[in-house]
């Protein structure tokens, strides 16, 4: 099936450093989410973006949405050991019908975020 | 507010079984959508249900169904297990009014087909 193109697949890095994942997709879409998933749970929303261009920020995370809708970035400032998990971007493309919106979600193949102390 | 709910959470059966997975989705949220996690695919679309009815589908074979009731909460059936079909089912609900397409995860039933 479709799926957003997530870089990188994996990073490992120092408690206190910065982090940085993208999404690029060959479609546009007019919501984009990030997730992040931990062993044995359901992706947990992290972010959501609605408009083009809009840069959001929920704590240490801050996320984009690109201003061609194909791409979006989010990024982790000052990493602590419970940032580990795999963080998930999700695109989707909003559908109006029957008085109601809906539509499904795409998802890139995630980034595994290891955090050493 | 409770989450999603999701029942069981696991799950082993064998090849040619049939298998119902449960969703209970946050009280007020109207929309319920399926998903399948692999290590190979990663997570893919199965199908949305609004007011009861499928408003959108993803490519898996026709032996994935699914249906939602009147309180919202949704069921979601595969017949004819397959070793593939092995993986960690997701159940995600949204409001579904004004535009806002959030989706909240359940914790997956984890399916194993022998």
């Amino acid at each position: 099936g479709q799926q957003l193109n997530q870089s990188p697949q994996s990073m490992f890095i120092q408690e206190g450093e910065d982090v940085s994942m993208n999404c690029t997709s060959s479609s546009i879409f007019n919501t984009w989410l990030w997730y992040k998933q931990e062993p044995g749970e359901g992706p947990v929303l992290l972010i959501a973006l609605y408009k083009a261009g809009e840069l959001t920020s929920n704590g240490r995370l801050t996320a984009q949405f690109g201003i061609t809708r194909k791409d979006s970035f989010l990024n982790i400032s000052a990493s602590i050991p419970s940032d580990v998990g795999i963080y998930f971007c999700a695109g989707q493309l909003q559908l109006i019908g029957g008085g109601t919106s809906y539509g499904k979600l795409t998802f890139g193949q995630g980034t595994i975020l290891t955090v050493h102390p | 507010k409770a989450g999603v709910t999701q029942t069981p959470r696991y799950l082993i059966k064998t090849r040619g079984q049939q298998v119902t997975l449960s969703c209970s989705p946050i009280s007020g949220h109207r929309s319920v959508s399926w998903y399948q996690q692999t290590p190979g695919q990663g997570l893919q679309f199965l199908f949305e249900y609004f007011s009861e009815t499928q408003r959108n589908k993803g490519n898996f074979p026709g032996r994935f169904s699914g249906r939602q009731f009147s309180n919202s909460r949704s069921e979601m059936n595969v017949s004819t297990l397959e070793l593939g079909d092995s993986a960690l089912y997701l159940c995600a609900s949204r409001p579904a009014q004004g535009g806002f397409l959030e989706q909240f995860f359940g914790p997956g039933t984890r399916l194993t087909v022998l």
